[in-house]
């Protein structure tokens, strides 16, 4: 049973940074493209980052580009988002998902197969 | 970027209808569409991808078609289970982009 589990959400001040975390377990992590994918508040979704399978390759939302930075550790099946200089309008749900096709890098590999529960950040002073 | 755009926004139907989702890309897209649906306080559900495919384990009822900029999410047979917040999203080029979303409500 495929389970992504986030963690590392909190209250945080403008202008400060956080890590955000995604346990991955039931698949195999290491062969799949990983994404953030974040819900504002009675909003839609929003794509924020991909990483490649192997850690290769990684693209960004434009507002997040130059701030967010995406990772991964194949070792640890663990998936991370690295979060600095926050905005109030980075305030939402992050999601952790999974694309299901393994060893697949392309763009058109790149659904939303699976998805956590979310950790919820909160930019506010 | 490539812009989506769903219509309507919400709909209101009762069990056993028959509904259709709109989504429509700001250009051509081939068939790299997927459709999600989403419940209150719950994770986005996969659902349909390559813009007509059902994802195991989803019911028939629903139905995905459409190809380039125009694409539509049939639910034949609404059901209670089914009343919730549906998107799109292409994945042909980056920025990956999802539709502002189609809440179905109880009429």
């Amino acid at each position: 049973q495929v389970q992504l589990v986030e963690s590392g959400g909190g209250v945080v001040q403008p202008g400060r940074s956080l890590r955000l975390s995604c346990a991955a377990s039931g698949f195999s992590f290491s062969s799949n493209g990983m994404h953030w994918v974040r819900q504002a508040p009675g909003k839609g979704l929003e794509w924020v980052a991909v990483i490649s399978y192997d850690g290769s390759n990684k693209y960004y939302a434009d507002s997040v580009k130059g701030r967010f930075t995406i990772s991964r550790d194949n070792s640890k099946n663990t998936l991370y988002l690295q979060m600095n200089s926050l905005r109030a309008e980075d305030t939402a749900l992050y999601y952790c998902a999974a694309s299901a096709l393994g060893y697949c890098s392309s763009i058109n590999c790149y659904r939303f197969d699976y998805w956590g529960q979310g950790a919820l950040v909160t930019v506010s002073s | 970027d490539i812009q989506m755009t769903q219509s309507p926004s919400t709909l209101s139907a009762s069990v056993g209808d028959r509904v259709t989702i709109t989504c429509r890309a700001s250009q051509s897209i081939s068939y790299w569409l997927a459709w999600y649906q989403q419940k209150p306080g719950k994770a986005p559900k996969f659902l349909i991808y390559k813009a007509s495919t059902l994802e195991s384990g989803v019911p028939s009822r629903f139905g995905g078609s459409g190809f380039g900029t125009e694409f539509t999410l049939t639910i034949s047979g609404l059901q209670p289970d089914d009343f919730a917040t549906y998107y799109c999203q292409h994945y042909n080029s980056y920025p990956l982009t999802f539709g502002g979303g189609t809440k179905v409500e109880i009429k």
